[in-house]
């Protein structure tokens, strides 16, 4: 079975304190995605990644970086933490288009930013 | 852009019914469309994935329907028990690349 494991399950920061939060697979999958996920807005792309040192915005970018330096993990970063990113935090991974584009997702971080 | 609706009332049926919920999405008919769980607190985790040229998909006491015309899945969960209870997503390709938009999900609660 895939495992998508986080860091972290819950998480609190103080606002302009920098976050990592941090993916790895188990599964040799080129595909990473980093989602964000709050009520009524359902799961949003922050940033994905195809291959190690590969990275492309997702449609919500603004306030993220990420790092893929071994094909295993995947790390998200908040350069300086504010309180409307406090969310549910949630990273996935999958093997390349063209064969399954199931999407195997890890248990989530919950972020808190005071 | 590729816009999903599903339905953000909850659904709330009797145990042994059977369950349907709806996903309608707004522009190019996708490759395939896939179906999602996700309990409280917990990622999301694959349930079926159905491809534009199969009708309908079959896992046990699920079931999956694909109309292009429509625009439409419905997923539907026979005999419905308790720990069927959970909050159902779909989401279809996007982009190219393997990207995936979802939808917003339904709650379906299965009460005694």
């Amino acid at each position: 079975d895939v495992k998508v494991t986080q860091s972290s399950r819950y998480l609190v920061k103080r606002t302009g304190e920098k976050v990592f939060l941090e993916c790895v697979q188990d599964m040799d999958h080129e595909n990473m995605f980093w989602y964000r996920q709050d009520p009524g807005l359902g799961l949003r792309l922050i940033y994905f990644s195809y291959d190690v040192k590969m990275k492309e915005k997702g449609d919500i970018p603004e306030g993220y970086s990420v790092s893929r330096e071994k094909k295993e993990r995947f790390s998200l970063i908040l350069e300086s933490a504010s309180t409307n990113q406090t969310s549910m935090y949630l990273c996935a991974s999958s093997l390349p288009s063209g064969l399954t584009d199931t999407q195997y997702f890890g248990p989530g971080t919950r972020l808190t930013v005071l | 852009s590729q816009k999903i609706e599903q339905n953000s009332e909850a659904l709330n049926i009797q145990e042994g019914k059977t369950a349907t919920l709806t996903c309608n999405y707004t522009n190019y008919s996708p490759a395939y469309l896939q179906w999602y769980r996700q309990d409280p607190g917990r990622g999301p985790v694959f349930l079926l994935l159905i491809r534009e040229n199969e009708k309908e998909k079959r896992k046990e006491r699920l079931k999956v329907t694909f109309d292009t015309t429509l625009k439409q899945s419905l997923f539907h969960i026979t005999a419905s028990q308790p720990t069927d209870s959970a909050t159902y997503l779909c989401a279809l390709a996007t982009g190219g690349g393997n990207k995936l938009t979802f939808g917003t999900g339904t709650q379906l609660k299965v009460e005694l």
